[in-house]
């Protein structure tokens, strides 16, 4: 079974509005980190939020913010105010267990076009 | 801010011959790098984690013989292509996590490198 789902492909979305990522994940570890990367076509791959599986609030981070539903294991992304430079690769990872030194696992990722 | 630095971030080898992909954590000590593999419009696979002071770990299906990986400082890794391939161009990709415990959430990734193996 995939540990992490990013069942869109491609997503389209106006400038100025808002879109949201999907993810969804599988872990029966209680502790576990949730990740979102922004990969534009230069490859690097970008930190853009994080939620920890105790954490209360769901996280934001300017633009982004997390929807996070432990029940339902889905952690998805919402960027508000789309701007065209968000075009991009998006993908959700995930780290299993405490922090210490355990790899990321990650979605096939989301295509983002932003129109104009 | 922490950061990771990945070099080159191109590289054309002749099929045959050997690369050798850097990556450094610029201003935090990393005793654990994992290297990542991107083929064309796919997900980063985990290929290996780089233990310093001591062998690396590598995912099943991972020729450890063919991508060597050397962990020789707190702050450098290096992997190795040998005998490259033309199959074995790709898009390479380092992490190291920064800090322990809450405030090691942070995962910062190098820049890549890719390889195009003629």
């Amino acid at each position: 079974a995939q540990k992490i789902t990013q069942t869109q492909p491609g997503m389209f979305v106006q400038e100025k509005e808002a879109v949201t990522l999907d993810c969804t994940y599988d872990t029966s570890d209680p502790s576990y980190g949730l990740f979102w990367y922004k990969q534009p076509s230069s490859g690097e791959m970008i930190f853009l939020i994080y939620q920890g599986s105790y954490d209360q609030q769901n996280a934001t981070e300017g633009r982004y913010s997390l929807n996070f539903q432990k029940a339902r294991k889905s952690a998805n992304l919402v960027i508000s105010a789309s701007q065209l430079g968000d075009s991009a690769m998006y993908f959700c990872a995930m780290r299993e267990g405490l922090p210490g030194n355990t790899p990321l696992v990650f979605g096939k990722g989301t295509r983002l076009s932003v129109i104009a | 801010g922490a950061v990771v630095s990945q070099h080159p971030s191109r590289v054309i080898c002749k099929s045959g011959t050997s690369v050798k992909i850097e990556c450094r954590s610029l201003d935090f000590q990393a005793t654990t790098m994992f290297w990542y593999r991107q083929f064309p419009k796919q997900s980063l696979m985990l290929m290996a984690t780089s233990n310093e002071g001591s062998k690396a770990t590598y995912e099943q299906g991972v020729e450890k013989d063919k991508f060597l990986i050397n962990h020789a400082s707190l702050t450098l890794s290096t992997l190795t292509v040998t005998s490259a391939h033309p199959e074995d161009s790709s898009f390479y990709i380092c992490s190291a996590r920064s800090g322990t415990g809450a405030s090691g959430n942070t995962i910062y990734f190098g820049e890549g490198s890719w390889l195009t193996v003629v």
